[in-house]
């Protein structure tokens, strides 16, 4: 079946500092990719997605790329702020499962000042 | 755009009684509503899909009995938990779909914490 891995947190960064968040997929057909941000005590929010192979989803300094060779979607930010403490999901839909997500287990990042 | 509304934030209840969880779409017609189920520190687990004025498909080991789903219009989904115990305790969330964006994007509902006693 399809799923989605994502490496394993908590993740933590100074400020300014590089982040990469892995996810990697399983999927029959063409999938959708998302990056959900779910900041604490909050919703899920949508931060970007891509909808077909080499596709770059950005947003907020975000940005994944939507790799089919390698089946992932790691998401990327040049300079991270300590607003950007949040757990972050990877995501996967399949248009003829009617929208259905499959999430990641969702990876925590920290950002100390 | 795309805000979805969930009521209440939190709820406490007693075993055995039952509660339910409302779930909005402000500013657009959600043709197809999610509920998730959220623990602490893990992902979130589908519990059923529901299309306005038809049944809700429920996931594999999701009592359709227990979790009651109703989408009796474009804008409002509601998922009663019948019979709380304190295993049901947990963080709900519901999301939304026009139906009509690329990918089927899903706006998600800011979460109900329910507490069973």
């Amino acid at each position: 079946g399809n799923s989605v891995t994502q490496m394993e947190g908590p993740v933590t960064l100074s400020e300014e500092a590089f982040l990469t968040i892995n996810c990697t997929y399983t999927a029959t057909g063409y999938p959708s990719l998302f990056w959900y941000v779910q900041y604490p005590g909050e919703g899920l929010q949508l931060l970007l997605k891509a909808t077909k192979a080499d596709d770059k989803g950005s947003n907020k300094g975000f940005e994944a790329t939507y790799r089919k060779e390698t089946t992932s979607f790691h998401l990327e930010k040049g300079s991270v702020q300590v607003s950007d403490s949040a757990v972050y999901f990877c995501a996967l839909s399949e248009g003829n499962q009617g929208g259905k997500l499959i999430f990641g287990q969702g990876t925590e990042l920290s950002v100390k000042p | 755009g795309a805000v979805v509304s969930q009521h209440p934030s939190r709820v406490i209840c007693k075993s055995g009684t039952s509660v339910k969880i409302e779930c909005r779409s402000l500013d657009f017609q959600a043709t197809t509503m999610f509920w998730y189920r959220q623990f602490p520190k893990k992902s979130l687990m589908l519990m059923a899909t529901s299309n306005e004025g038809s049944k809700a498909t429920y996931e594999q080991g999701v009592e359709k009995d227990k979790f009651l789903i109703n989408h009796a219009s474009l804008t409002l989904s509601t998922l009663t938990v019948t019979s709380a115990h304190p295993e049901d305790s947990s963080f709900y969330i519901c999301s939304a779909s026009s139906g009509h964006e690329v990918a089927d994007t899903q706006y998600f509902g800011p979460g109900t914490r329910l507490t069973v006693l």
